[in-house]
Formats: C-alpha cells, structure tokens, sequence
C-alpha cells in the first residue's frame, strides 16, 4: 500500500511570495489533514477535510491560507503572500474515516518551508 | 481546550537500557485516545502506540508500553531494550472521541538519543 505522497519536499521563497503545497491521500482514505510544525513544537492542525468537504479550519490563517481538496482526493495548500513566520514544515495526513472509531492518522514526509 | 505537555526536551539512554519518557495532559472530556508517535529526521510521524481512554489496561506494542493515569490525566512511555534506531523525536499527542473534528492536539516532543 503506498503511503501519503506530498510535494515538493523542500520549498525555499522570499516574503510576499505565494507558494503551493500538494498532498496525496492513502487510496480510500475519507479523510485529509494539514498540519504545520514549527521548529521546536509539535504539529498544529490547520484544516481537515472529510471527502471534499471542511471538517475543521479554524487555526487556519484564512488571509493568507488557502486549501482545496477537488474530487475528494489530493489536496492542495497555498499560502500568499508568505511572511517569515510560516517558516515551518507542512505535513500532511489521512485516516480511513474521521468518525469515532479513531482510526489512525498515516503522515507524509512533509514540505519543509523556508521563507527568506 | 485541551493542552499536552511533554517536560523533557532532551533524554538519552544507553543501547538495551530502558527509558521512560513524561506526558501529561489536560481535559475536561471523558472520552479521548492518546498516542505517542515517533518523527525521525525524515519527519515522516510514525504512530508507536496508542490508547483508548477508557480503556484501563495499559497499552503494549513489542518493546514499547505506556503507563496511563486516567485521574492524573498522565501518559508516559516506556521503551524496553532501546536500540539505535529508537533514536529520534517523540511526539505525545491527544485526540477527543466525540464531535466531527480528529484533530490531533500534540506536545513540543523529546529528543531521544540513544548511546551505543
């Protein structure tokens, strides 16, 4: 089975660029998270998808921040413009269902970000 | 809200030794799954093991257990028979059990490093 693919691995930009991030779940999975891991902490949720729809996005910087998840599939994470405080790494997650059963959340290798 | 607090930055441990890494955390919900999950320097997350609030049995995975304290709301690891390749970043994080949102809500990690 593969696992959660994500793009590109490392992203170097200057502020006020804008910048793309792409996430490809586990086959079947229902359901998509963003994360943001600054140095130094642990991983912050940033939104979460069920299907194509929004679950959660509200730590998401929402003017800066944008994210899709077109055909309940991949899923991509924009940020414009950036600021040097979105330095961080980007990882990204999926899980067969978001309900109850608590079922585990397999992460990809994330994007590490720096912005200059 | 719910907090997770891990209060050791760092620990070391001697190859085939046994360690034991601290996690507390705070709720006021009843129902909820813990995990510590293992970021190597790849950063891809790695679940190690998790637990079921109510659950009282303590959680084994191999060589890895945790200790649950329901009432003191604590959930450290032990790692039995460390090996090189335990090194890494460990990561304590919490997730509730109810409501659409699966958000994993982690701690600022520990440093393993594991001396040969």
């Amino acid at each position: 089975e593969a696992g959660v693919a994500q793009s590109p691995r490392y992203k170097i930009i200057e502020k006020r660029q804008s910048v793309a991030f792409w996430c490809n779940p586990i086959s079947g999975h229902a359901t998509l998270y963003w994360y943001q891991q600054i140095l130094g902490q642990g991983p912050k949720l940033l939104i979460q998808f069920q299907n194509n729809g929004v679950v959660d996005d509200s730590q998401l910087p929402k003017d800066r921040f944008s994210a899709e998840r077109l055909k309940g599939v991949d899923s991509t994470l924009k940020i414009q413009p950036a600021k040097l405080e979105d330095s961080a790494v980007y990882l990204c997650a999926s899980s067969l269902d978001g309900g109850r059963a608590g079922y585990e959340q397999y992460f990809g290798p994330g994007t590490r970000l720096t912005v200059t | 809200a719910q907090t997770v607090t891990q209060s050791q930055p760092e620990m070391s441990v001697q190859e085939a030794e046994t360690v034991t890494l601290s996690c507390t955390y705070d709720t006021s919900e009843s129902d909820y799954y813990l995990f510590w999950y293992k970021q190597p320097p790849s950063r891809q997350m790695i679940l190690v093991i998790r637990q079921e609030a109510y659950k009282q049995q303590n959680a084994t995975e191999n060589r890895f257990s945790v200790n649950f304290q329901k009432a003191a709301k604590s959930f450290s690891l032990k790692i039995s028979d460390s090996q090189l390749g335990d090194a890494a970043m460990y990561f304590c994080a919490y997730r509730s059990a109810g409501g659409a949102t699966n958000k994993l809500i982690f701690g600022t990690g520990t440093l393993l490093a594991v001396q040969p």
